[in-house]
């Protein structure tokens, strides 16, 4: 089955830096990554995802970047504000029927002013 | 908004016994899914279940079974609870993989204590 690695762990910046999470999956049918960030104490929440026929994806402050052939992908954060601090997750789909989302164990960004 | 809701905030209950945690969405999605988070592991896959009366394992699904007997309810059981199913359950639906928005909606959490 699918597998993903994330990297690294933990995260801090100063505000107004950037900050990069990285990923690996090992399926290389998968074809969907979504980015989901979870505030301390609340649920997983959908930031942004992108799909193996894309090779980057902005939404303002936030980016993601695919590359297939080295089965990596990257949630890119510029000019990061206190309240970007929370667990960032990335995660992989595969390409068959009913699959579902396998998670990368989290990084945690702490953001300082 | 989609709700996705847990029955259970906070549970604590006893080794060896059997347990049921909850979940209902009001959106008619057609997958629904259960998650354990617990520090430094992330969100690891239980089961999930792809339409009513379907399951499927995800990887870790030792210890635990599901019923979907009506498509808004997916329920999570823990046959015979042990301490090491202390953790936080995850409950989550979405429509359908391949739609164009494949969000997950999550419930909030039920975080179960097994003494």
């Amino acid at each position: 089955g699918e597998n993903v690695e994330q990297h690294p762990s933990t995260l801090s910046v100063q505000e107004g830096d950037s900050a990069v999470i990285k990923c690996t999956y090992s399926d290389s049918a998968s074809n969907y990554f979504p980015w989901y960030k979870q505030e301390l104490g609340k649920r997983p929440q959908l930031i942004i995802d992108i799909r193996s026929n894309v090779g980057e994806k902005k939404d303002q402050r936030i980016a993601v970047t695919l590359n297939k052939t080295a089965k990596h992908f990257s949630l890119h954060i510029t000019e990061t504000q206190p309240e970007d601090s929370a667990v960032y997750f990335c995660a992989a789909r595969g390409n068959q029927a009913g699959t579902a989302l396998i998670f990368g164990k989290g990084t945690t960004l702490s953001v300082s002013s | 908004d989609v709700k996705v809701t847990q029955s259970s905030r906070y549970l604590v209950k006893r080794t060896g016994e059997k347990v049921f945690l909850e979940c209902v969405q009001d959106m008619d999605h057609e997958n629904m899914f259960w998650y354990r988070q617990d520090p430094g592991l992330g969100l690891r896959l239980i089961y999930f279940s792809y339409d009513v009366k379907m399951k499927e394992k995800g990887d870790i699904p030792e210890g635990y079974s599901v019923s979907r007997e009506k498509k808004e309810r997916f329920s999570l059981i823990l046959e015979s609870a042990s301490t090491n199913q202390t953790s936080m359950y995850l409950c989550a639906s979405r429509r359908t993989a391949w739609h164009t928005n494949e969000k997950l909606f999550f419930g909030s959490g039920t975080q179960l204590s097994v003494l």
